[in-house]
């Protein structure tokens, strides 16, 4: 079956401009994150939805991050005012459950804030 | 904070090569440590994964080594070949945390042919 997807595929916008990514995840996949990835760095934890509900929000860097999941599928992470800082690759992930079940991941939104 | 610690950073094998990617941990909660490979434009893919009730595992050319005393776990990637080229992370978790997933900050893999 089809994999997880996000979309756009890349993003360049303005400093101060608001930017909507989007993840549809695998069907029936319960648990979905969201991940930064700057360049050459490792995988930085945003936010953990279970369903609907966020129980894990601990890792959004600041209150322009914020992100909601609809129908317990797709998925939108929204930064607002974006910054220059926010430049990353974001990843979003699903898995059947949140403990001890594979990530599969989606190819990510490479974000650039000039 | 970082909960796992990856070294090296970046690594060289030539082709044949053994590569091995080492991680350590702190927090003894943790109960399920996966392996993930990422190549260039792409996801980071789950590679292998191990618990520690076991001190090894081997998939093909992939191997685990998991020493729950010392708080440290390893990948060994035998006969390393070009298509192994790749970013490496490790993670850990448990469901006592939350389940969530702490990875480390990578090994970038170069085999040279």
């Amino acid at each position: 079956g089809a994999g997880v997807s996000q979309s756009p595929s890349n993003k360049v916008t303005e400093k101060g401009k608001d930017v909507e990514l989007r993840c549809d995840p695998i069907s029936g996949h319960t648990a979905l994150y969201w991940y930064r990835q700057s360049l050459g760095q490792g995988l930085e934890f945003l936010i953990y939805f279970q369903g609907n509900s966020a129980p894990d929000k601990s890792g959004l860097p600041s209150d322009r991050f914020s992100a909601e999941r609809t129908g317990g599928s797709v998925s939108t992470l929204t930064i607002q005012r974006t910054q220059q800082e926010d430049s990353a690759v974001y990843l979003c992930a699903s898995s059947l459950r949140r403990a001890y079940n594979e990530q599969f991941f989606g190819p990510g939104t490479r974000l650039t804030v000039l | 904070q970082q909960q796992v610690k990856q070294s090296p950073q970046s690594l060289i094998v030539q082709k044949g090569g053994i590569s091995i990617i080492n991680c350590a941990y702190e927090n003894t909660a943790f109960d399920y440590f996966p392996w993930y490979q990422q190549f260039p434009g792409k996801g980071p893919a789950l590679l292998i994964a191990i618990r520690p009730d076991v001190s090894e595992k081997k998939e093909g050319r992939f191997t685990i080594s998991f020493n729950k005393s010392a708080k440290q776990f390893s990948l060994h990637i035998m006969d390393s070949q070009p298509g192994d080229s790749a970013t490496y992370f490790c993670a850990a978790s448990s469901a006592t945390t939350g389940g969530q997933f702490y990875f480390g900050t990578g090994t970038s893999l170069t085999v040279i042919p």
